[in-house]
């Protein structure tokens, strides 16, 4: 079953923070995160497994509440680069297929 | 080091053909997965397929099928093409497991006219 992302889309100013929302019904293993720019392929940021942990590179990181079946990406002190569209693939474990969410529409202005 | 490279890059085919879409992988990844993203919408999981076997399959009809080579290359197969097959269809890598995160390719943006 799809994952849900909210919100849909997000406008921000430079400098800015964001966060973005991941919620599956289904017991999850794991959790991505990808990145995907108009007309580009969609870029890995990071994958979080069950446990809770919680990671991030540069301003952009992410935690996984497995109890909850949700997943937060964190988006701090935005830079125009971080413009494009976020989706989150969500995992069952058992070598199931990686299923994404509707994603979320970053816009960040100068 | 090369990334996932995708061929052809646009299609263009008439309802009822048949069109074929390649991918190869990053060396060293055994899985290739298939996505279907419709104008404006998300990834729709087509097809999983590692060391050769096809692994896990998503709700599309019977039409769009692949296979894996043993160069761990890849095809997808739509028979029968519907107007609505029209789409980007993305292939991704990956090393078997959990843990690690896919590679995408550029994608090949077919056309049903």
């Amino acid at each position: 079953q799809q994952p849900v992302q909210s919100p849909q889309a997000v406008i921000l100013r430079e400098g800015e923070d964001a966060v973005i929302n991941c919620s599956s019904s289904k017991a999850l293993y794991s959790v991505h995160w990808y990145r995907q720019k108009h007309g580009e392929a969609p870029v890995f940021l990071m994958i979080l497994l069950k446990g809770g942990e919680q990671k991030g590179h540069d301003k952009i990181s992410a935690s996984f509440n497995e109890k909850k079946q949700q997943s937060s990406l964190y988006l701090t002190a935005s830079q125009l680069s971080y413009s494009g569209t976020y989706f989150c693939g969500t995992s069952s474990g058992g070598y199931n297929k990686l299923i994404f969410g509707a994603g979320t529409r970053l816009a960040v202005h100068p | 080091e090369a990334g996932v490279t995708q061929s052809p890059t646009h299609l263009i085919k008439t309802r009822g053909q048949q069109a074929t879409l390649r991918c190869s992988p990053i060396s060293g990844h055994t899985s290739v997965y298939w996505y279907q993203q419709a104008l404006g919408l998300g990834l729709q999981f087509l097809l999983w397929y590692d060391e050769g076997e096809e692994r896990n399959r998503g709700n599309f009809p019977p039409r769009f099928s692949g296979r894996q080579f043993p160069n761990y290359s890849s095809e997808l197969n739509v028979n029968a093409l519907e107007l609505e097959d029209s789409a980007l269809y993305l292939c991704a890598s990956s090393l078997l497991g959990e843990t690690y995160g896919y590679t995408f390719g550029s994608g090949t943006r077919l056309t049903v006219v």
